[in-house]
């Protein structure tokens, strides 16, 4: 089925180990995200990439990179993973005209221990 | 900056009761809203949408209306099931500059038989 596969779909790390988070889409999207999700407090932008070799930060960046691999992928990276960073995280994709609304991948639950 | 406010949940109803998700806005421009959807362990989905004022979005018997003189985007259905039970989510998506989705905090329903 098209649409935004992210891989894996669980993690447990230990406090201070390294990993990567993959995001797919198949829908020729140009623009995709990261958000994390909170009890309480909704979804939050971590960073995003308006269209094929750009990245910016959203509104809690701290702790981690991006890469925009190419039009497909997104990846996400916890260079040294935190409590904090213990999340639900969502990768999603849109097209240019945005009004249309952002398709979003199944999630992946990271806990850091 | 822009931001969107939604009624605390959980709302617990009877199936085929009536059902209202209030959500309001904040926005300097004149945004598009969303209802997106989250249903247990999956990612988030466009339920609905509006890009302009008094526009009416429409899925799946929820409706919802942009008012632009309150500001709000309230979530209705006449007769809600137990399968409805999900969180909900309203955005926004200032049309200045790139257009990110603003969410709300979610609002958990809780449909019994």
């Amino acid at each position: 089925n098209a649409g935004v596969t992210q891989t894996p779909k669980f993690q447990v790390l230990k406090t201070g180990q390294s990993m990567t988070l993959q995001c797919a889409q198949d829908m020729n999207h140009n623009s995709m995200y990261w958000y994390r999700q909170d009890p309480g407090m909704g979804l939050r932008l971590i960073y995003y990439s308006a269209s094929e070799g750009t990245t910016d930060k959203g509104e809690v960046p701290n702790g981690y990179n991006v890469s925009r691999l190419n039009k497909r992928e997104f990846s996400l990276r916890l260079e040294s993973a935190a409590p904090s960073q213990t999340s639900v995280y969502f990768c999603a994709s849109s097209d240019v005209d945005r009004s249309y609304g952002y398709t979003f991948g199944s999630g992946t639950r990271l806990t850091v221990v | 900056g822009d931001s969107v406010t939604q009624m605390e949940g959980p709302v617990t109803l009877s199936e085929e009761a009536f059902l209202t998700i209030n959500c309001t806005y904040t926005a300097t421009g004149y945004p598009s809203l969303f209802w997106y959807v989250q249903y247990p362990g999956e990612g988030l989905q466009l339920l609905l949408k509006a890009t302009k004022a008094d526009d009416k979005g429409s899925n799946k018997g929820f409706e919802a209306t942009y008012r632009k003189e309150t500001t709000s985007f309230h979530l209705e259905k006449g007769s809600v099931q137990v399968s409805d039970s999900a969180v909900y989510f309203c955005a926004l998506s200032d049309r200045r500059g790139f257009q990110k989705l603003v969410f709300g905090t979610g609002t958990r329903l809780l449909v019994s038989p």
